[in-house]
């Protein structure tokens, strides 16, 4: 198994509608985060968290929310999707040092 | 505000072709830089971190170097196999341990 899992891995979802992205980790980290990937703009953080109870915005939340269910569940949600949500999104994970993410194997997202 | 910015965007070359791709960044006090590696498709792998001037690693085929302004990946006879996005990005000081990421270099090798 993956030690970060993304569900669903595509989705087609219609302008307007709340979609939830789901991430899973078994690598028992505290911290986790949301990026989004779009094409020749590299990674844009969305949301993160350094414990169940600590949730913070990144750069481009607007339009986001995230719900940290436990301490391995990191969820995102679209409130009410626009087209110019279309792109990759990324769940990772770290813990506290100086070391790199793990990251899921993306959602990739579309919508109409 | 903590820069990366990496180039080329894309690059072609033929296999055993050996080039380097740039990193140039721009942070208040560096923690660390990393370098990652994404095939379509998938999620980022890590690759490297690179701590302070001069520190170098090797993987393979690849070597990261790291000056006070800006890192390398050097590709020594790259294999089809080597074809991928590379990316780069920052740890400041100051910053816990957020990172922020270049917009990649998108490689591909000809057999």
């Amino acid at each position: 198994d993956a030690d970060v899992t993304q569900t669903p891995r595509n989705r087609i979802t219609k302008t307007g509608k709340r979609i939830m992205l789901e991430c899973s980790q078994t690598k028992g980290h505290d911290r986790m985060y949301w990026y989004r990937q779009d094409p020749g703009l590299g990674l844009q953080l969305i949301y993160y968290s350094f414990d169940v109870k600590d949730i913070n915005k990144g750069e481009i939340s607007d339009g986001y929310s995230v719900s940290r269910q436990a301490q391995a569940k990191f969820s995102l949600s679209l409130e009410s999707a626009i087209p110019n949500q279309t792109a990759l999104y990324f769940c990772a994970t770290s813990d506290s040092g100086v070391d790199g993410y793990t990251f899921g194997s993306g959602t990739r997202l579309t919508v109409v | 505000e903590d820069q990366v910015t990496q180039s080329p965007e894309a690059l072609r070359l033929q296999e055993g072709e050996s080039s380097s791709l740039n990193c140039s960044y721009t942070v208040s006090g560096l923690r660390g830089l990393f370098w990652y590696r994404q095939d379509p498709g998938k999620g980022p792998e890590f690759l490297f971190t690179l701590y302070s001037a001069g520190e170098e690693k090797e993987k393979e085929r690849l070597k990261a170097t790291l000056t006070k302004k800006e890192s390398f990946l050097h590709i020594t006879a790259p294999k089809p196999e080597d074809s991928a996005t590379y990316l780069c990005a920052v740890q400041a000081n100051n910053a816990g341990n957020m990172l922020t990421f270049g917009g990649g270099t998108r490689l591909m090798v000809k057999p």
